[in-house]
């Protein structure tokens, strides 16, 4: 399996609900990640996990709240959104966080629309 | 940190031609440069990558060459095809410290039949 799946593909929600985002990769890899990406824009980097561990957090507002319960699974809560969060949600993985040992896969994205 | 510069931000070519994307980085320690290629509603996939102990590497109608000197890298997609049409990403990465891949900020390439 060489892949990573996300789900749900597409979501809309309100200012006041909340949501959470599902990513889940069986290459047994152990750094996986979560991108923002607006229209026309390059993946911009939100959080990074390293052997469950949070490694890095790009100053993301509180109302998005990572979660990694085990090394296949990354979630992405999401709570009191605001529109402009609208955008395309990337998961990634790959074999280690530096990149020595291959690359990284990105999976499919969650279309997120917040009203 | 790290500065990603791609150029151009668009390019036009006719099926047949070459197609070059250039990319400059500012972290002398970055030694990872992946290319993503990226369709409409579609997720970045890679398409080639090279490390920095290496000058060039080249997959069928794709290459990518790597000047440490000077701090770029360059994508060279030849005999292009209609199916090349999509946005183009370079990244750097280093293997301390941040760790991150930096993306460029993406090239449209269109292919005219």
């Amino acid at each position: 399996d060489t892949e990573v799946t996300q789900t749900p593909k597409h979501l809309v929600m309100g200012m006041t609900n909340k949501k959470s985002l599902k990513c889940e990769q069986h290459m047994g890899h152990r750094a996986m990640y979560w991108y923002k990406q607006k229209a026309k824009k390059p993946p911009e980097l939100m959080f990074v996990y390293s052997y469950e561990k949070l490694s890095i957090n790009e100053s993301v507002p509180s109302r998005f709240s990572p979660e990694c319960p085990n090394s296949s699974l990354l979630n992405l809560h999401l709570h009191a959104l605001q529109p402009e969060d609208s955008a395309l949600y990337l998961c990634a993985s790959s074999q280690d966080w530096d990149l020595r040992s291959g690359e990284q896969f990105f999976g499919p994205g969650t279309r997120l629309t917040v009203l | 940190g790290e500065n990603v510069e791609q150029h151009p931000s668009t390019l036009s070519v006719q099926e047949g031609d070459s197609a070059v994307i250039k990319c400059t980085y500012s972290d002398s320690a970055s030694n990872y440069f992946p290319w993503y290629k990226q369709e409409l509603g579609k997720r970045p996939q890679l398409i080639i990558d090279i490390r920095s102990n290496v000058g060039e590497k080249k997959d069928q109608r794709i290459a990518v060459t790597l000047n440490k000197t000077a701090k770029h890298f360059s994508l060279h997609i030849t005999e292009t095809q209609p199916e090349d049409s999509a946005v183009y990403f370079c990244a750097a990465s280093t293997s301390a410290g941040r760790r991150a891949l930096t993306f460029g900020s993406g090239t449209r390439l269109q292919v005219q039949p």
